[in-house]
């Protein structure tokens, strides 16, 4: 089976911008969770989808949305980006949740310029 | 303070010495996950552990989860090169969510 995979792997934006990530799911799953890793805060939970609904959400601004398709591939959006935005996102796979074994894609790393 | 606390932050040791890292809860587990990632890249997954007194190994690396102290650690026996890497674990909450704690980056000399 492929693994999970996010496009694109790395970008260059500047402030005031909006980017959208992409990210493909392991083939069965049904759930995709976001995650956002800095040097200064580690990792930390975005959001997780599962069957077309956010299923829990973190603590992050507004600014950060995402959605996922029928097809189970999901995207994150960030508007409006800050230099504080600047950082690796990863997203998860799970058959069934965010409560059960995750596997990792790749990364986008972002930086805001 | 973080809700997992992970120790050491980081670690350097010799080509064939064993190791442990610890990871403790502040609050119930439900469910333990162990993770190794490269540096920049994504994480892989090492080993759940559920239920309190579980251990589970996967070649040189074992993982205990002690429910009652809310504590898990990661035991890498005779450890090389091919080990060195961040270590995270995660753990499972009430809410769904899965919250990691901030690493411990492993060195191996060789």
């Amino acid at each position: 089976k492929a693994g999970v995979t996010q496009t694109p792997r790395y970008l260059i934006k500047t402030r005031g911008q909006q980017v959208t990530l992409s990210c493909s799911p392991i083939s069965g799953h049904r759930s995709v969770s976001w995650y956002q890793q800095t040097p200064g805060q580690g990792l930390q939970f975005l959001f997780e989808y599962f069957s077309e609904t956010q299923r829990n959400k973190g603590n992050f601004p507004g600014r950060f949305s995402g959605r996922q398709f029928s097809n189970s591939r999901s995207e994150m959006n960030v508007s409006t980006l800050e230099l504080g935005d600047s950082a690796l996102y990863l997203c998860a796979s799970s058959p069934q949740g965010s409560s059960y074994e995750q596997y990792f894609g790749p990364g986008t790393r972002l930086t805001v310029t | 303070s973080q809700e997992l606390e992970q120790s050491p932050q980081s670690l350097i040791v010799q080509e064939g010495k064993n190791l442990t890292i610890n990871c403790t809860s502040s609050k119930t587990l439900y469910g333990l996950y162990w993770y190794k990632q490269k540096y920049g890249e994504g994480l892989i997954f090492l080993m759940m552990l559920q239920k309190g007194g579980e251990e589970k190994s996967h070649e040189k690396i074992t993982a205990k989860l002690d429910e009652k102290k809310q504590q898990s650690s990661l035991h890498i026996t005779a450890s090389q090169p091919s080990h060195a890497g961040i270590y995270l674990c995660g753990a499972g909450r009430n809410t769904g969510k899965l919250i990691f704690g901030q690493g411990t980056t492993l060195q191996v000399k060789p």
